[in-house]
Protein backbone atom coordinates (compact mmCIF):
# COMPACT_ATOMS: atom_id res chain seq x y z
CA UNK A 1 0.00 0.00 0.00
CA UNK A 2 1.51 3.51 -0.34
CA UNK A 3 0.54 6.08 1.85
CA UNK A 4 1.48 9.70 2.06
CA UNK A 5 1.53 11.86 5.51
CA UNK A 6 1.33 15.33 5.78
CA UNK A 7 1.00 16.31 9.53
CA UNK A 8 0.66 19.67 9.93
CA UNK A 9 -3.18 20.69 8.61
CA UNK A 10 -1.83 24.28 9.26
CA UNK A 11 1.06 26.74 9.13
CA UNK A 12 1.38 29.72 9.57
CA UNK A 13 5.07 32.09 9.32
CA UNK A 14 5.97 35.78 8.76
CA UNK A 15 6.75 36.65 5.24
CA UNK A 16 10.51 36.63 4.62
CA UNK A 17 10.63 33.81 7.34
CA UNK A 18 11.83 30.46 6.16
CA UNK A 19 9.20 28.09 5.72
CA UNK A 20 8.92 23.85 5.51
CA UNK A 21 6.00 21.84 4.45
CA UNK A 22 6.61 18.13 5.85
CA UNK A 23 6.07 15.06 4.02
CA UNK A 24 6.65 11.53 4.40
CA UNK A 25 5.77 8.65 2.52
CA UNK A 26 4.92 4.53 2.64
CA UNK A 27 5.98 2.97 -0.38
CA UNK A 28 7.72 -0.60 -1.01
CA UNK A 29 9.15 0.30 -3.99
CA UNK A 30 10.77 3.48 -5.46
CA UNK A 31 7.94 6.07 -5.68
CA UNK A 32 7.90 8.98 -7.80
CA UNK A 33 7.35 12.01 -5.17
CA UNK A 34 5.26 15.86 -5.93
CA UNK A 35 3.98 18.73 -4.53
CA UNK A 36 0.62 20.37 -5.90
CA UNK A 37 -0.49 23.83 -5.37
CA UNK A 38 -3.89 25.29 -5.17
CA UNK A 39 -3.99 28.65 -4.86
CA UNK A 40 -7.24 30.15 -4.23
CA UNK A 41 -9.89 29.63 -6.88
CA UNK A 42 -7.54 28.02 -8.89
CA UNK A 43 -7.09 24.62 -10.01
CA UNK A 44 -4.76 22.19 -8.54
CA UNK A 45 -1.44 22.71 -10.14
CA UNK A 46 1.89 20.88 -10.51
CA UNK A 47 4.73 22.91 -8.18
CA UNK A 48 7.74 20.13 -8.44
CA UNK A 49 8.54 16.69 -9.13
CA UNK A 50 11.08 15.05 -7.14
CA UNK A 51 12.94 13.31 -10.29
CA UNK A 52 13.11 17.06 -12.33
CA UNK A 53 15.49 17.99 -9.10
CA UNK A 54 14.58 21.80 -9.58
CA UNK A 55 13.62 24.84 -7.96
CA UNK A 56 9.85 26.41 -8.74
CA UNK A 57 9.08 30.06 -7.17
CA UNK A 58 12.07 29.68 -4.72
CA UNK A 59 10.57 25.88 -3.52
CA UNK A 60 12.81 23.14 -3.44
CA UNK A 61 12.53 19.51 -1.59
CA UNK A 62 14.82 16.95 -1.62
CA UNK A 63 13.92 13.07 -1.56
CA UNK A 64 15.39 11.34 1.45
CA UNK A 65 14.77 8.01 0.95
CA UNK A 66 16.22 6.54 4.22
CA UNK A 67 13.42 8.76 5.91
CA UNK A 68 10.95 8.40 3.73
CA UNK A 69 10.50 11.80 3.38
CA UNK A 70 10.16 14.57 1.01
CA UNK A 71 10.14 17.83 2.34
CA UNK A 72 9.09 21.23 0.87
CA UNK A 73 11.61 24.63 1.68
CA UNK A 74 11.33 28.18 0.68
CA UNK A 75 14.15 29.78 2.70
CA UNK A 76 12.01 33.61 2.52
CA UNK A 77 8.11 33.04 2.41
CA UNK A 78 5.94 35.09 0.22
CA UNK A 79 2.61 36.41 0.73
CA UNK A 80 1.82 35.13 -2.43
CA UNK A 81 2.68 31.28 -1.40
CA UNK A 82 -0.11 31.44 0.54
CA UNK A 83 -2.16 28.40 -0.74
CA UNK A 84 -3.21 24.89 0.35
CA UNK A 85 0.30 22.16 -0.80
CA UNK A 86 -0.13 18.64 -0.70
CA UNK A 87 1.90 15.96 -1.22
CA UNK A 88 1.95 13.32 -3.76
CA UNK A 89 3.23 9.51 -4.78
CA UNK A 90 3.06 7.79 -7.58
CA UNK A 91 4.60 4.04 -7.38
CA UNK A 92 5.25 1.43 -10.54
CA UNK A 93 0.96 1.20 -11.07
CA UNK A 94 -0.26 4.64 -12.17
CA UNK A 95 -1.85 5.12 -8.70
CA UNK A 96 -1.53 8.51 -7.68
CA UNK A 97 -1.71 9.42 -3.74
CA UNK A 98 -2.00 12.77 -2.29
CA UNK A 99 -1.74 13.38 1.41
CA UNK A 100 -4.18 15.54 3.07
CA UNK A 101 -2.88 19.16 2.26
CA UNK A 102 -1.24 21.65 4.41
CA UNK A 103 -2.60 25.40 4.20
CA UNK A 104 0.13 27.99 4.52
CA UNK A 105 -0.27 31.02 5.28
CA UNK A 106 1.96 33.81 5.25
CA UNK A 107 1.46 37.08 7.00
CA UNK A 108 2.43 40.27 6.58
CA UNK B 1 -10.71 22.81 -25.22
CA UNK B 2 -6.49 22.07 -24.29
CA UNK B 3 -7.18 21.67 -20.23
CA UNK B 4 -9.37 19.17 -18.27
CA UNK B 5 -13.01 19.88 -18.06
CA UNK B 6 -15.90 18.59 -15.81
CA UNK B 7 -19.61 19.20 -15.87
CA UNK B 8 -21.30 20.54 -13.97
CA UNK B 9 -19.33 22.90 -12.08
CA UNK B 10 -21.65 22.95 -9.27
CA UNK B 11 -24.90 20.64 -8.26
CA UNK B 12 -27.48 20.92 -5.97
CA UNK B 13 -29.74 17.46 -5.33
CA UNK B 14 -32.19 16.26 -3.21
CA UNK B 15 -30.89 13.04 -0.57
CA UNK B 16 -31.72 9.87 -2.59
CA UNK B 17 -31.66 11.20 -6.09
CA UNK B 18 -29.06 9.79 -8.68
CA UNK B 19 -25.82 12.34 -10.19
CA UNK B 20 -23.52 11.79 -12.55
CA UNK B 21 -20.59 13.96 -13.05
CA UNK B 22 -18.65 14.38 -16.36
CA UNK B 23 -15.04 14.32 -17.20
CA UNK B 24 -13.61 15.44 -20.59
CA UNK B 25 -9.86 14.45 -20.15
CA UNK B 26 -6.81 16.12 -22.50
CA UNK B 27 -6.37 14.48 -25.48
CA UNK B 28 -3.93 11.42 -25.93
CA UNK B 29 -4.31 11.70 -21.27
CA UNK B 30 -3.92 7.60 -21.21
CA UNK B 31 -4.48 7.68 -17.05
CA UNK B 32 -7.75 9.65 -15.46
CA UNK B 33 -8.27 9.89 -11.83
CA UNK B 34 -11.81 10.89 -9.84
CA UNK B 35 -10.64 12.10 -6.48
CA UNK B 36 -13.38 13.94 -3.60
CA UNK B 37 -11.91 17.12 -2.08
CA UNK B 38 -13.71 17.85 1.57
CA UNK B 39 -12.92 20.25 4.32
CA UNK B 40 -9.95 18.35 6.58
CA UNK B 41 -10.23 15.28 4.16
CA UNK B 42 -7.47 16.33 1.54
CA UNK B 43 -7.62 14.95 -1.86
CA UNK B 44 -9.31 11.69 -1.65
CA UNK B 45 -8.59 8.97 -4.08
CA UNK B 46 -11.76 7.36 -5.79
CA UNK B 47 -10.60 5.77 -8.67
CA UNK B 48 -7.95 5.92 -11.91
CA UNK B 49 -8.38 4.66 -15.07
CA UNK B 50 -5.41 3.35 -17.26
CA UNK B 51 -5.24 2.70 -21.09
CA UNK B 52 -7.34 -0.63 -21.57
CA UNK B 53 -6.66 -1.66 -18.62
CA UNK B 54 -8.98 -2.84 -15.59
CA UNK B 55 -9.70 0.83 -13.62
CA UNK B 56 -8.59 0.90 -10.02
CA UNK B 57 -11.59 1.04 -7.77
CA UNK B 58 -10.11 0.58 -4.50
CA UNK B 59 -11.01 4.16 -3.09
CA UNK B 60 -14.58 4.41 -4.08
CA UNK B 61 -16.23 4.37 -0.98
CA UNK B 62 -19.29 2.65 -1.26
CA UNK B 63 -21.42 0.40 -3.77
CA UNK B 64 -23.60 3.36 -4.46
CA UNK B 65 -20.10 4.84 -6.73
CA UNK B 66 -18.85 3.71 -10.08
CA UNK B 67 -17.32 5.09 -12.70
CA UNK B 68 -17.09 4.17 -16.04
CA UNK B 69 -14.95 5.44 -19.34
CA UNK B 70 -15.90 5.71 -22.67
CA UNK B 71 -13.68 5.20 -25.48
CA UNK B 72 -10.42 5.53 -23.52
CA UNK B 73 -11.53 9.36 -23.35
CA UNK B 74 -14.72 10.77 -21.29
CA UNK B 75 -15.17 9.52 -17.72
CA UNK B 76 -18.73 9.62 -15.57
CA UNK B 77 -18.65 9.08 -12.27
CA UNK B 78 -22.42 8.15 -10.89
CA UNK B 79 -23.46 8.38 -7.31
CA UNK B 80 -26.77 6.91 -6.56
CA UNK B 81 -28.74 7.33 -3.60
CA UNK B 82 -27.35 10.16 -2.68
CA UNK B 83 -26.40 11.00 0.63
CA UNK B 84 -25.38 13.88 2.64
CA UNK B 85 -21.99 12.58 3.20
CA UNK B 86 -21.31 12.65 -0.48
CA UNK B 87 -21.53 16.90 -0.54
CA UNK B 88 -18.07 17.56 -1.80
CA UNK B 89 -15.98 18.69 -4.43
CA UNK B 90 -15.01 15.72 -7.03
CA UNK B 91 -11.97 16.39 -8.59
CA UNK B 92 -10.88 14.64 -11.86
CA UNK B 93 -7.58 14.23 -13.48
CA UNK B 94 -5.70 13.39 -16.19
CA UNK B 95 -1.99 12.19 -17.45
CA UNK B 96 -0.28 11.27 -20.71
CA UNK B 97 2.11 8.45 -18.78
CA UNK B 98 4.17 7.60 -15.30
CA UNK B 99 6.67 10.15 -13.96
CA UNK B 100 4.30 12.85 -15.76
CA UNK B 101 2.20 15.81 -14.61
CA UNK B 102 -1.57 15.37 -13.79
CA UNK B 103 -3.62 18.14 -14.88
CA UNK B 104 -6.80 19.06 -12.92
CA UNK B 105 -10.04 19.96 -13.74
CA UNK B 106 -12.14 22.60 -12.12
CA UNK B 107 -13.70 20.56 -9.81
CA UNK B 108 -17.68 19.50 -9.57
CA UNK B 109 -19.18 21.14 -6.18
CA UNK B 110 -22.06 18.59 -4.88
CA UNK B 111 -24.39 19.73 -2.67
CA UNK B 112 -27.20 17.01 -1.71
CA UNK B 113 -29.79 18.46 0.36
Amino acid sequence: AQRVTQPEKLLSVFKGAPVELKCNYSYSGSPELFWYVQYSRQRLQLLLRHISRESIKGFTADLNKGETSFHLKKPFAQEEDSAMYYCALTGSNYKLTFGKGTLLTVNP
Amino acid sequence: GAGVSQSPSNKVTEKGKDVELRCDPISGHTALYWYRQSLGQGLEFLIYFQGNSAPDKSGLPSDRFSAERTGGSVSTLTIQRTQQEDSAVYLCASRRGLGTEAFFGQGTRLTVV
